[in-house]
């Protein structure tokens, strides 16, 4: 079965420090891999996405993401924290295979909390 | 361009009832999908539409159903409401591909009562 898990309900850091939000994934084959931001009552934002290639992908407002696939994960990150970033991240992976297409799997999200 | 809009925003309505959600997709993009987020059980694929056509659908009830227009303009119908029914629910659209972002709308906050 296809899965995407984000093991911290929540991840608390300071203004300026590093961020590191964390994502594991089970799927066959190649995964298309994909982080997303909610701000609260809004819909989902397009951060970054894994498809191919460099294991290091840049994304908007400073975001990076690391993909390892021996550890099948997809950790998010940021080398300094705004207290604007404080937000909802989902983890998702793109369903492969007959009655898949189409279908983005989800982690559970992930709050973000920056504290000044 | 414009992004994925969904109307309307906010919806009350009486268990038993039904409602119709609409969503357009973002200029050119043939793929609509929906889906449901719940604090319990998170973000759940409603389902995909490819030109006109219901390419995937996830685990729900009958009484959720969809389509797609020739515009690739999409909606979605829920019958005979449950309280569970209650929910965000959003549209995303997407280009052809499966390495494609999607692009989500604000959402149809949906309150049943």
């Amino acid at each position: 079965a296809q899965s995407v898990a984000q093991p911290e309900d929540q991840v608390n850091v300071a203004e300026g420090n590093p961020l590191t939000v964390k994502c594991t994934y089970s799927v066959s084959g190649n995964p298309y891999l994909f982080w997303y931001v909610q701000y609260p009552n809004r819909g989902l934002q397009f951060l970054l996405k894994y498809i191919t290639g460099d294991n290091l992908v840049k994304g908007s407002y400073g975001f990076e993401a690391e993909f390892n696939k021996s550890q099948t994960s997809f950790h998010l990150k940021k080398p300094s924290a705004l207290v604007s970033d404080s937000a909802l991240y989902f983890c998702a992976v793109r369903g492969v295979g007959s009655g898949n297409t189409g279908k983005l799997i989800f982690g559970q999200g992930t709050t973000l909390q920056v504290k000044p | 361009k414009a992004g994925v809009t969904q109307t309307p925003r906010y919806l009350i309505k009486t268990r038993g009832q039904q409602v119709t959600l609409s969503c357009s997709p973002i200029s050119g993009h043939r793929s609509v999908s929906w889906y449901q987020q719940t604090p319990g059980q998170g973000l759940q694929f409603l389902f995909e539409y490819f030109s006109e056509t219901q390419r995937n659908k996830g685990n729900f009830p009958g009484r959720f159903s969809g389509r797609q227009f020739s515009n690739s303009r999409s909606e979605m119908n829920v019958s005979t409401l449950e309280l569970g029914d209650s929910a965000l629910y959003l549209c995303a659209s997407s280009s052809t591909g499966s390495n494609t972002e999607a692009f989500f709308g604000q959402g149809t906050r949906l309150t049943v009562v």
